[in-house]
């Protein structure tokens, strides 16, 4: 069964940084492009961000680039999304996903963040 | 980039009911990398349809997507009680990837 279980969600005054991570298991982490993807409250879903199987590549969203890094440690299993510089509409429920080439196959649960003085 | 409409914004319907969906691109989709996603509240996203015609596994049959180029459509062919949710699709053959606004079917 695949599982992916995304921690690190909470509540952050805006110009601050969060750290999301995401656990994943059931599938072979280290085959497979991750991506982050997130919902706004009352909003539709929006792709963050995404990272291929060695590293090497990622690809963002105009509205994050220069604020959120993706990264992945395959030895761990594990995807990451480093948030800077939030803003207010940043705040969202931030999925891990996973899947096959660039299609989001895997969803987890979802962490929520919230970014308000 | 490349912008996905969906319509309608909601659909109302009853049970035993066939629901159409549309999606409809800005610029043509790479090769067929269209995907309908099923959402309910508190739930993760589900996949339902890639490749603008495969079912995801465990999908029932009554889903089926269909469409080429710039217009697509997702039809459930008789509507369960637990298909009333919303439902987005997506393009995954460019970057950024982008989903569209969604459309609600609502129990009428």
């Amino acid at each position: 069964e695949v599982l992916l279980v995304e921690s690190g969600g909470g509540l952050v005054q805006p110009g601050g940084s969060l750290r999301l991570s995401c656990a994943a298991s059931g599938f072979t982490f280290s085959n497979s492009w991750m991506n982050w993807a997130r919902q706004a409250p009352g909003k539709g879903l929006e792709w963050v961000a995404n990272i291929k199987k060695d590293g090497t590549e990622t690809h963002y969203i105009d509205s994050v680039k220069g604020r959120f890094t993706i990264s992945r440690d395959n030895a761990r299993n594990s995807l990451y999304l480093q948030m800077s510089s939030l803003r207010a509409e940043d705040t969202a429920v931030y999925y891990c996903v996973g899947g096959t080439g660039w299609l989001t196959r895997y969803w987890g649960q979802g962490t929520l963040v919230t970014v308000s003085s | 980039e490349i912008v996905l409409t969906q319509s309608p914004g909601t659909l109302s319907l009853s049970p035993g009911e066939r629901a159409t969906l549309s999606c409809r691109a800005s610029q043509s989709v790479t090769s067929t990398y269209l995907a309908w996603y099923q959402l309910k509240p508190g739930l993760a996203p589900r996949l339902l349809i890639y490749d603008i015609s495969s079912r995801a596994t465990g999908i029932p049959d009554r889903f089926s997507g269909s469409g080429s180029g710039t217009d697509f459509s997702l039809i459930i062919s008789r509507l369960e009680p637990e298909d009333f949710a919303v439902y987005y699709c997506q393009q995954y053959g460019s970057s950024p990837l982008t989903f569209g606004g969604g459309t609600k079917v609502e129990i009428k």
